[in-house]
C-alpha cells in the first residue's frame, strides 16, 4: 500500500530533550516535507526536501533540523524542544514539488512540558 | 512569498444545501491550487487541484472549485451537503521554487 508513515504518533517530552521524529514514503516521491499544524494557524511549512541531501526552509524553520540521506526517508530533528514547539506535525511527500499534490502521513501530536 | 486566505473559520450549512468554502491567493502570477479535506484525528488528503488547464475544476466526492483570475480566488463548492462532509478543509498554493502556503482552514458543520 503506497502511504506516509511517521512515528511516534505521540510523543510527551520535557523541554531540551532532544527528539526525532520518523518519516518514511514508500512511493519512490523526490520530493518531501514537514508542516506543524497549529488552532487557528493552519498548515505551515517547517522543511521541504526537492531530493537527496537537497534541503531548503519553509516558514517556520526555526527549531528544527532535517536531513535527507535517502530517497524515502525524512527525519524532523528538535534538538532543543520548547514549550512552543507543542504542535501536531505531518510529513507529507510527492513525485516532485510544485506541481503535483502531496500525500500526507498520520500525524505526530507532540507535546513538550 | 504567498499568501492564502480562507474566509470564515466556521462554516455551517444544512444537509442538501450548497456549500461555498471561500479562499483567495495573493500571487500576481497564477500558481497551483489545491483543497485538501482533513477528517478528525486524520492526515490531510486531497480533494482537487487546479494546474492552468481547465477552469473549473471537479474533485472527489461532488466537489468542484472555479478558478478566478480576476478575483485570485478559488473557492470550493457542493451542489447538496451531505453529513459525511463534515471535517476541515484547506486551501493551499504552491509556487515557482516548491513551497507550499496553506491557509488556516474552514470547519465544515453539516446540520440534520
Amino acid at each position: 500500500e503506497a502511504q506516509v508513515t511517521q512515528n511516534p504518533r505521540y510523543l510527551i517530552t520535557v523541554t531540551g530533550k532532544k527528539l526525532t521524529v520518523t518519516c518514511s514514503q514508500n512511493m519512490n516521491h523526490e520530493y518531501m516535507s514537514w508542516y506543524r499544524q497549529d488552532p487557528g494557524l493552519g498548515l505551515r511549512q517547517i522543511y521541504y526536501s526537492m531530493n537527496v541531501e537537497v534541503t531548503d526552509k519553509g516558514d517556520v524553520p526555526e527549531g528544527y533540523k532535517v536531513s535527507r540521506k535517502e530517497k524515502r526517508n525524512f527525519p524532523l530533528i528538535l534538538e532543543s524542544p520548547s514549550p512552543n514547539q507543542t504542535s501536531l506535525y505531518f510529513c507529507a511527500s510527492s513525485p516532485t514539488g510544485m506541481f503535483y499534490e502531496q500525500y500526507f502521513g498520520p500525524g505526530t501530536r507532540l507535546t513538550v512540558t | 512569498a504567498q499568501s492564502v486566505t480562507q474566509l470564515g473559520s466556521h462554516v455551517s450549512v444544512s444537509e442538501g444545501a450548497l456549500v461555498l468554502l471561500r479562499c483567495n491567493y495573493s500571487s500576481s502570477v497564477p500558481p497551483y491550487l489545491f483543497w485538501y479535506v482533513q477528517y478528525p484525528n486524520q492526515g490531510l488528503q486531497l480533494l482537487l487541484k487546479y494546474t492552468s488547464a481547465a477552469t473549473l475544476v471537479k474533485g472527489i466526492n461532488g466537489f468542484e472549485a472555479e478558478f478566478k483570475k480576476s478575483e485570485t480566488s478559488f473557492h470550493l463548492t457542493k451542489p447538496s451537503a451531505h453529513m459525511s462532509d463534515a471535517a476541515e478543509y484547506f486551501c493551499a498554493v504552491s509556487e515557482i521554487g516548491n513551497q507550499f502556503y496553506f491557509g488556516t482552514g474552514t470547519s465544515l458543520t453539516v446540520i440534520p
